[in-house]
Protein backbone atom coordinates (compact mmCIF):
# COMPACT_ATOMS: atom_id res chain seq x y z
CA UNK A 1 0.00 0.00 0.00
CA UNK A 2 1.25 3.56 -0.49
CA UNK A 3 2.82 5.31 2.30
CA UNK A 4 4.69 7.91 3.43
CA UNK A 5 6.68 8.38 6.34
CA UNK A 6 8.36 11.27 7.98
CA UNK A 7 10.50 10.04 11.07
CA UNK A 8 10.81 13.32 13.02
CA UNK A 9 8.00 14.92 14.60
CA UNK A 10 10.23 17.60 15.65
CA UNK A 11 13.31 19.14 14.22
CA UNK A 12 15.35 21.88 15.87
CA UNK A 13 18.05 23.56 14.65
CA UNK A 14 20.30 27.11 15.31
CA UNK A 15 20.11 29.69 12.81
CA UNK A 16 22.63 29.25 9.86
CA UNK A 17 22.69 25.29 10.53
CA UNK A 18 22.49 23.01 7.36
CA UNK A 19 18.91 21.26 8.19
CA UNK A 20 17.31 17.85 6.41
CA UNK A 21 13.79 16.87 6.86
CA UNK A 22 13.30 13.28 5.95
CA UNK A 23 10.73 11.18 4.03
CA UNK A 24 10.74 8.07 2.69
CA UNK A 25 7.90 6.83 0.84
CA UNK A 26 5.96 3.04 -0.64
CA UNK A 27 4.53 3.11 -4.33
CA UNK A 28 4.26 0.51 -6.62
CA UNK A 29 4.16 3.14 -9.11
CA UNK A 30 6.09 5.98 -10.56
CA UNK A 31 6.47 8.01 -7.95
CA UNK A 32 5.46 12.10 -7.91
CA UNK A 33 6.59 13.83 -4.37
CA UNK A 34 5.97 17.33 -2.95
CA UNK A 35 6.88 19.15 -0.22
CA UNK A 36 3.93 21.31 1.82
CA UNK A 37 4.76 23.73 4.31
CA UNK A 38 2.37 24.94 6.45
CA UNK A 39 3.37 28.25 8.47
CA UNK A 40 2.19 29.53 11.87
CA UNK A 41 -1.47 30.47 11.09
CA UNK A 42 -1.43 30.12 7.79
CA UNK A 43 -2.77 27.77 5.21
CA UNK A 44 -0.91 24.54 3.49
CA UNK A 45 1.04 25.65 0.75
CA UNK A 46 3.19 24.08 -2.01
CA UNK A 47 6.64 24.50 -1.08
CA UNK A 48 8.07 22.38 -4.35
CA UNK A 49 7.55 19.53 -6.17
CA UNK A 50 10.21 16.87 -7.33
CA UNK A 51 9.12 16.87 -10.99
CA UNK A 52 10.30 21.10 -11.62
CA UNK A 53 13.75 20.01 -9.70
CA UNK A 54 13.88 23.49 -8.42
CA UNK A 55 15.15 25.46 -5.71
CA UNK A 56 12.85 27.34 -3.43
CA UNK A 57 13.41 29.69 -0.75
CA UNK A 58 16.92 28.06 -0.63
CA UNK A 59 15.19 24.55 -0.30
CA UNK A 60 15.81 21.70 -2.57
CA UNK A 61 14.49 18.13 -2.68
CA UNK A 62 15.67 15.16 -4.50
CA UNK A 63 13.72 12.06 -5.66
CA UNK A 64 16.00 8.91 -4.73
CA UNK A 65 13.78 6.20 -6.50
CA UNK A 66 16.55 3.50 -4.82
CA UNK A 67 16.25 4.35 -1.29
CA UNK A 68 12.80 5.88 -1.92
CA UNK A 69 13.09 8.97 -0.31
CA UNK A 70 12.40 12.89 -1.05
CA UNK A 71 14.77 14.47 1.76
CA UNK A 72 14.39 17.88 1.47
CA UNK A 73 17.48 19.88 2.53
CA UNK A 74 18.47 23.59 2.90
CA UNK A 75 22.39 24.60 3.65
CA UNK A 76 21.64 27.55 5.79
CA UNK A 77 18.43 27.75 8.06
CA UNK A 78 16.78 30.60 9.02
CA UNK A 79 14.26 31.56 11.68
CA UNK A 80 11.44 32.51 8.93
CA UNK A 81 11.73 28.70 7.91
CA UNK A 82 9.90 27.80 11.46
CA UNK A 83 6.86 25.67 10.20
CA UNK A 84 5.07 22.36 9.80
CA UNK A 85 6.95 20.44 7.17
CA UNK A 86 4.59 18.01 5.15
CA UNK A 87 5.84 15.54 2.46
CA UNK A 88 3.05 14.51 0.21
CA UNK A 89 2.73 11.37 -2.70
CA UNK A 90 1.05 11.94 -5.33
CA UNK A 91 -1.01 9.08 -6.06
CA UNK A 92 -3.77 9.72 -9.41
CA UNK A 93 -5.08 12.62 -10.68
CA UNK A 94 -5.28 14.82 -7.55
CA UNK A 95 -5.16 12.27 -5.20
CA UNK A 96 -2.56 12.96 -2.34
CA UNK A 97 -0.82 10.85 0.45
CA UNK A 98 0.32 13.20 2.94
CA UNK A 99 2.79 12.00 5.70
CA UNK A 100 2.95 12.69 9.52
CA UNK A 101 4.71 15.90 9.28
CA UNK A 102 7.81 17.68 10.95
CA UNK A 103 7.84 20.67 12.69
CA UNK A 104 10.56 22.98 12.25
CA UNK A 105 12.63 24.77 14.45
CA UNK A 106 14.56 27.17 14.06
CA UNK A 107 16.50 28.95 16.80
CA UNK A 108 18.38 32.15 17.32
CA UNK B 1 -1.56 31.84 -6.83
CA UNK B 2 -5.16 30.36 -6.38
CA UNK B 3 -7.26 31.06 -3.80
CA UNK B 4 -9.53 28.61 -2.01
CA UNK B 5 -11.86 30.25 0.83
CA UNK B 6 -13.41 28.37 3.27
CA UNK B 7 -16.30 29.82 5.74
CA UNK B 8 -16.97 29.62 8.17
CA UNK B 9 -13.65 29.66 9.73
CA UNK B 10 -14.48 28.84 13.12
CA UNK B 11 -17.77 27.27 14.70
CA UNK B 12 -19.10 25.86 17.69
CA UNK B 13 -21.90 23.90 17.95
CA UNK B 14 -23.77 21.81 20.20
CA UNK B 15 -24.09 18.11 20.26
CA UNK B 16 -26.65 16.72 17.53
CA UNK B 17 -26.78 19.70 15.40
CA UNK B 18 -25.60 19.78 12.14
CA UNK B 19 -22.71 22.45 10.28
CA UNK B 20 -21.78 22.95 6.80
CA UNK B 21 -18.95 24.21 5.72
CA UNK B 22 -18.37 25.79 2.34
CA UNK B 23 -15.25 25.63 0.37
CA UNK B 24 -15.07 28.17 -2.41
CA UNK B 25 -12.50 28.62 -5.23
CA UNK B 26 -12.58 31.77 -6.00
CA UNK B 27 -10.00 32.44 -9.08
CA UNK B 28 -9.99 29.23 -11.00
CA UNK B 29 -12.19 26.82 -11.58
CA UNK B 30 -12.40 23.38 -10.08
CA UNK B 31 -13.21 20.23 -10.96
CA UNK B 32 -12.11 18.17 -7.92
CA UNK B 33 -12.14 19.55 -4.13
CA UNK B 34 -10.85 17.81 -1.69
CA UNK B 35 -11.77 17.79 1.93
CA UNK B 36 -9.55 16.83 4.91
CA UNK B 37 -9.44 16.28 8.49
CA UNK B 38 -6.23 17.29 10.60
CA UNK B 39 -6.13 16.44 14.08
CA UNK B 40 -4.04 18.28 16.91
CA UNK B 41 -0.54 17.68 15.75
CA UNK B 42 -1.27 15.03 13.04
CA UNK B 43 -1.44 15.04 9.59
CA UNK B 44 -4.34 15.65 6.89
CA UNK B 45 -6.05 12.83 6.71
CA UNK B 46 -8.31 12.62 3.44
CA UNK B 47 -11.82 12.16 4.20
CA UNK B 48 -13.52 12.61 0.68
CA UNK B 49 -12.72 13.55 -3.31
CA UNK B 50 -15.22 15.93 -4.84
CA UNK B 51 -15.85 15.86 -8.23
CA UNK B 52 -18.61 18.43 -9.87
CA UNK B 53 -21.78 17.51 -10.27
CA UNK B 54 -21.40 13.85 -9.25
CA UNK B 55 -21.19 12.06 -5.83
CA UNK B 56 -18.56 12.33 -3.78
CA UNK B 57 -15.96 9.23 -3.46
CA UNK B 58 -15.23 9.10 0.66
CA UNK B 59 -11.81 7.39 1.72
CA UNK B 60 -12.21 3.83 3.69
CA UNK B 61 -13.45 4.62 7.19
CA UNK B 62 -15.58 7.84 6.83
CA UNK B 63 -19.21 7.86 6.95
CA UNK B 64 -20.55 9.00 4.18
CA UNK B 65 -24.41 10.17 5.86
CA UNK B 66 -22.07 11.75 8.49
CA UNK B 67 -20.05 13.93 6.12
CA UNK B 68 -22.26 14.68 3.27
CA UNK B 69 -20.39 16.63 0.79
CA UNK B 70 -22.06 18.31 -2.26
CA UNK B 71 -20.09 20.10 -5.36
CA UNK B 72 -22.86 21.63 -7.14
CA UNK B 73 -20.15 24.20 -9.26
CA UNK B 74 -16.91 24.33 -10.48
CA UNK B 75 -16.40 26.89 -7.65
CA UNK B 76 -17.84 25.88 -4.71
CA UNK B 77 -18.13 22.16 -2.12
CA UNK B 78 -19.80 22.11 0.84
CA UNK B 79 -19.54 19.55 3.59
CA UNK B 80 -22.01 19.12 6.13
CA UNK B 81 -21.40 17.36 9.55
CA UNK B 82 -24.27 15.94 10.77
CA UNK B 83 -25.51 15.25 14.16
CA UNK B 84 -22.39 16.85 15.13
CA UNK B 85 -20.59 14.96 18.13
CA UNK B 86 -17.69 16.15 20.19
CA UNK B 87 -15.31 13.56 18.55
CA UNK B 88 -16.27 15.10 15.10
CA UNK B 89 -14.58 18.33 16.87
CA UNK B 90 -11.61 19.23 14.50
CA UNK B 91 -9.34 21.14 11.91
CA UNK B 92 -11.24 20.88 8.51
CA UNK B 93 -9.21 21.58 5.83
CA UNK B 94 -10.19 21.74 1.94
CA UNK B 95 -8.41 22.17 -1.02
CA UNK B 96 -9.42 22.50 -5.20
CA UNK B 97 -7.26 20.86 -7.75
CA UNK B 98 -7.05 23.32 -11.20
CA UNK B 99 -8.41 22.51 -14.10
CA UNK B 100 -6.08 22.13 -17.16
CA UNK B 101 -2.84 20.49 -17.99
CA UNK B 102 0.89 21.01 -16.61
CA UNK B 103 1.67 20.36 -13.20
CA UNK B 104 -1.02 18.82 -10.63
CA UNK B 105 -1.75 21.40 -7.92
CA UNK B 106 -3.83 21.45 -5.34
CA UNK B 107 -4.91 25.16 -3.39
CA UNK B 108 -5.46 24.72 0.24
CA UNK B 109 -8.26 26.46 2.04
CA UNK B 110 -7.35 28.33 5.51
CA UNK B 111 -9.46 25.72 7.36
CA UNK B 112 -12.47 25.59 9.36
CA UNK B 113 -12.15 24.63 13.63
CA UNK B 114 -15.32 22.89 14.67
CA UNK B 115 -16.34 22.34 18.32
CA UNK B 116 -18.70 20.23 19.15
CA UNK B 117 -19.81 21.03 23.00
Amino acid sequence: AQRVTQPEKLLSVFKGAPVELKCNYSYSGSPELFWYVQYSRQRLQLLLRHISRESIKGFTADLNKGETSFHLKKPFAQEEDSAMYYCALRLYGQNFVFGPGTRLSVLP
Amino acid sequence: GAVVSQHPSRVICKSGTSVKIECRSLDFQATTMFWYRQFPKKSLMLMATSNEGSKATYEQGVEKDKFLINHASLTLSTLTVTSAHPEDSSFYICSAATLGGGEPEQFFGPGTRLTVL
